[in-house]
C-alpha cells in the first residue's frame, strides 16, 4: 500500500519568495513515480512536475522544483519567486511504477501568496 | 493546445436517478482514468482504461460502472445515486510512449445529489 502525507494543511507565503510544500511517501515498491498537481479555486487539477524514484537528478519545471530525497523518503515541492497566481491547494501523488495509471494523493497543502 | 473536456460541467440529479459523465481524452492519449472527489478531500481513484480495456480498478462502488468507446472517449455511468455521491469527477488521460508520467486532468464535473 502507498501513503503520502502532506503535514502543512495551510502556507503563506510573501509574493517574489520562494517556498516549500512538504511531501513524504510510503511505499514498499522499488520503482514509482511521485507528483505535484495544482488546484485552483475554480477545481480543476494542474499538472505540475514528475519524479521517477530511479531519476537521479531532480526534476524542475519553470519556477517549479522538486527536492526528491529517497533516502528520507521525501519530495518536497519548491515554487521559487511565489507569484499571486499561484494560490491555490497543492497535492502530492504518487503511484507504483511510475505511471500515473493509479495515483494516491495526499491531503493538499493550501498555499496563500501574499502582496 | 487540446486538453481533457469533460461533460457535463455541473449536474443536479436526485436520490435514486442515474447519471452518465463524459470524458474525452487529448487527441492520441489512448489511457483514461477517473477520480472522485468529495469535499474537502483528495481524489480517489476509481477505475482506468488503456486501449478500451480496464486496466485498474479503484474504490468505484458496484453501483457505478464505466468505459472505453472506440474514439477513446470514455462514460462513467452511475446508478442509484446517493447523497454521498456528490462530489468533484476529474477525469484524466495519459500516453503511454511517454511512459505516463503526466497525466492530465479534465476541468472535472461537479455533481450534486439532492
Amino acid at each position: 500500500a502507498q501513503k503520502i502525507t502532506q503535514t502543512q494543511p495551510g502556507m503563506f507565503v510573501q509574493e517574489k519568495e520562494a517556498v516549500t510544500l512538504d511531501c513524504t511517501y510510503d511505499t514498499s515498491d522499488q520503482s514509482y513515480g511521485l507528483f505535484w498537481y495544482k488546484q485552483p479555486s475554480s477545481g480543476e487539477m494542474i499538472f505540475l512536475i514528475y519524479q521517477g524514484s530511479y531519476d537521479e537528478q531532480n526534476a524542475t519545471e519553470g519556477r517549479y522544483s522538486l527536492n526528491f530525497q529517497k533516502a528520507r523518503k521525501s519530495a518536497n515541492l519548491v515554487i521559487s519567486a511565489s507569484q499571486l497566481g499561484d494560490s491555490a491547494m497543492y497535492f502530492c501523488a504518487m503511484s507504483a511504477s511510475g505511471s500515473a495509471r493509479q495515483l494516491t494523493f495526499g491531503s493538499g497543502t493550501q498555499l496563500t501568496v501574499l502582496p | 493546445a487540446a486538453g481533457v473536456i469533460q461533460s457535463p460541467r455541473h449536474l443536479i440529479k436526485e436520490k435514486r436517478e442515474t447519471a452518465t459523465l463524459k470524458c474525452y481524452p487529448i487527441p492520441r492519449h489512448d489511457t483514461v482514468y477517473w477520480y472522485q472527489q468529495g469535499p474537502g478531500q483528495d481524489p480517489q481513484f476509481l477505475i482506468s482504461f488503456y486501449e478500451k480495456m480496464q486496466s485498474d480498478k479503484g474504490s468505484i462502488p458496484d453501483r457505478f460502472s464505466a468505459q472505453q468507446f472506440s474514439d477513446y472517449h470514455s462514460e462513467l455511468n452511475m446508478s442509484s445515486l446517493e447523497l454521498g455521491d456528490s462530489a468533484l469527477y476529474f477525469c484524466a488521460s495519459s500516453y503511454p510512449y511517454r511512459g505516463d508520467t503526466e497525466a492530465f486532468f479534465g476541468q472535472g464535473t461537479r455533481l450534486t445529489v439532492v
